[in-house]
């Protein structure tokens, strides 16, 4: 069965603390791999999109990598305005015309001033 | 304006009733979709479209139905709701490939 699964559920962090989020998935094969980011009330905002093991994507502070079985979100001295939830998702082979996305559970991320 | 709007963004519905949630998109994406979102549990795929004709369930889709009016429009229905439908809908479109999904702002659903 194909499954996401995000760690930790929760990540409490000081200005300027660095830290990594993960992303594990079991997939018969993997399309792509998309990180999100999402505020409160509001819907997931489009971060990047990993195709292949040992691809990275930058952007600001964030920088995803991923290989065969997980996907790593490192955050570098992170800010309050960087606060909310991460979502990891894959796309697998087994959906044969793409599009469907298979979501983690997310990590609520926290930095404090 | 957001590429994305959906309609109405709270609402408050009692047990047995039909709602319809609407989705609007200005991307020209064919591919539109409908998602749940529930705590502790991720964003859940209801139905699918990549196109007018062409409509998919997906992993939960019973007690839902929908509707492709057009290329910019999908509404969600619930022909009877229920309490344990008390969510977080959203609805997103992509374009063809291995492409990312562009979400609306969601509706907050409260079914009582």
């Amino acid at each position: 069965e194909d499954q996401v699964t995000q760690s930790p559920e929760a990540l409490r962090l000081q200005e300027g603390e660095s830290s990594s989020l993960n992303c594990s998935y079991t997939v018969s094969g993997l399309r792509g791999l998309f990180w999100y980011r999402q505020d409160p009330g509001k819907g997931p905002e489009f971060l990047f999109t990993l195709y292949s093991a040992g691809e990275e994507k930058e952007k600001e502070r964030l920088k995803a990598t991923l290989t065969k079985k997980e996907s790593f979100l490192h955050i570098t001295a992170p800010k309050p305005e960087d606060s909310a939830t991460y979502l990891c998702a894959v796309r697998p082979l087994s959906y044969n015309q793409g599009g469907k996305l298979i979501f983690g559970q997310g990590t609520e991320l926290s930095v404090k001033p | 304006d957001a590429d994305v709007t959906q309609t109405p963004r709270n609402r408050i519905t009692k047990t047995g009733k039909r709602i319809m949630l609407e989705c609007s998109q200005t991307k020209g994406h064919d591919r539109m979709y409908w998602y749940r979102q529930d705590p502790g549990l991720g964003l859940r795929l209801i139905y699918y479209s990549f196109d007018v004709k062409d409509i998919n369930k997906g992993e939960i889709s019973d007690g839902y139905s929908v509707s492709r009016q057009a290329q910019a429009k999908f509404s969600l229905s619930l022909e009877s709701a229920i309490p344990n439908q008390t969510a977080l809908y959203f609805c997103a479109t992509s374009e063809p490939g291995h492409t990312e999904a562009f979400f609306g702002q969601g509706t907050r659903l409260t079914v009582v």
